[in-house]
């Protein structure tokens, strides 16, 4: 079952520019998560961002996370070549049996 | 200290077959958790693993099963493999239960044909 939705589902932008990319999800959660993927490759996490936060900073990743509108965003600045791939988020269904549940992820491409 | 590595990477099973996919979690880690992810379905969570026990269950038919070692290293097997089982299967590893930051191994390309 697919809880985290991304918003866009694919993004073109140039080197130097930001990419913002956004998460909505159905029901409470403890943490969200968003991780990047290489083109068919295993999964990186980037951040973590518990309920009780509202913004985190990690490098060049900004992420916000609003309980009340169920939604998060992730604001890579400054984007280079090598940050294209596709970003999921991921959260942990409270009272769910499952791990972690991913979005169907936004492919983001950065032209050199 | 060596990432997640799972074995074999690609696969080519013909349907009716069973699969065994292994992975071995960073080391110190005990939680180990298999993802599916298709184009179609994008990633679903298969089962957990903690400390040989299965802690938890995606929503997949019975022909999926998995097991954890002593030493944390997990397999999963498919058994009468249909054309839909072809997937990319990704193993992760977290330190505890309650650790939700996982840390994925490069996954095993498995096409059933």
């Amino acid at each position: 079952s697919q809880q985290g939705e991304e918003d866009p589902q694919a993004l073109s932008i140039q080197e130097g520019e930001n990419a913002t990319m956004n998460c909505s999800y159905k029901t409470s959660i403890n943490n969200l998560q968003w991780y990047r993927q290489n083109s068919g490759r295993g999964l990186v996490h980037l951040i973590l961002i518990r309920s009780n936060e509202r913004e985190k900073h990690s490098g060049r990743l900004r992420v916000t996370l609003d309980t009340s509108k169920k939604s998060s965003s992730l604001l890579i600045t400054a984007s280079r070549a090598a940050d294209t791939a596709s970003y999921f988020c991921a959260t942990d269904a409270q009272g769910g049996s499952e791990k972690l549940v991913f979005g169907k992820g936004t492919k983001l491409t950065v032209n050199p | 200290k060596a990432g997640v590595t799972q074995t074999p990477r690609y696969l080519i099973k013909t349907r009716g077959q069973q699969v065994t996919l292994s992975c071995s979690p960073i080391s110190g880690h005990r939680s180990v958790s298999w993802y599916q992810q298709t184009p179609g379905q994008g990633l679903q969570f298969l089962f957990e693993y903690f400390s040989e026990t299965q802690r938890n269950k995606g929503n997949f038919p019975g022909r999926f099963s998995g097991r954890q070692f002593s030493n944390s290293r997990s397999e999963m097997n498919v058994s009468t493999l249909e054309l839909g089982d072809s997937a990319l299967y990704l193993c992760a590893s977290s330190y505890g239960l309650l650790s939700y930051e996982q840390y994925f191994g490069p996954g095993t390309r498995l096409t059933v044909t």
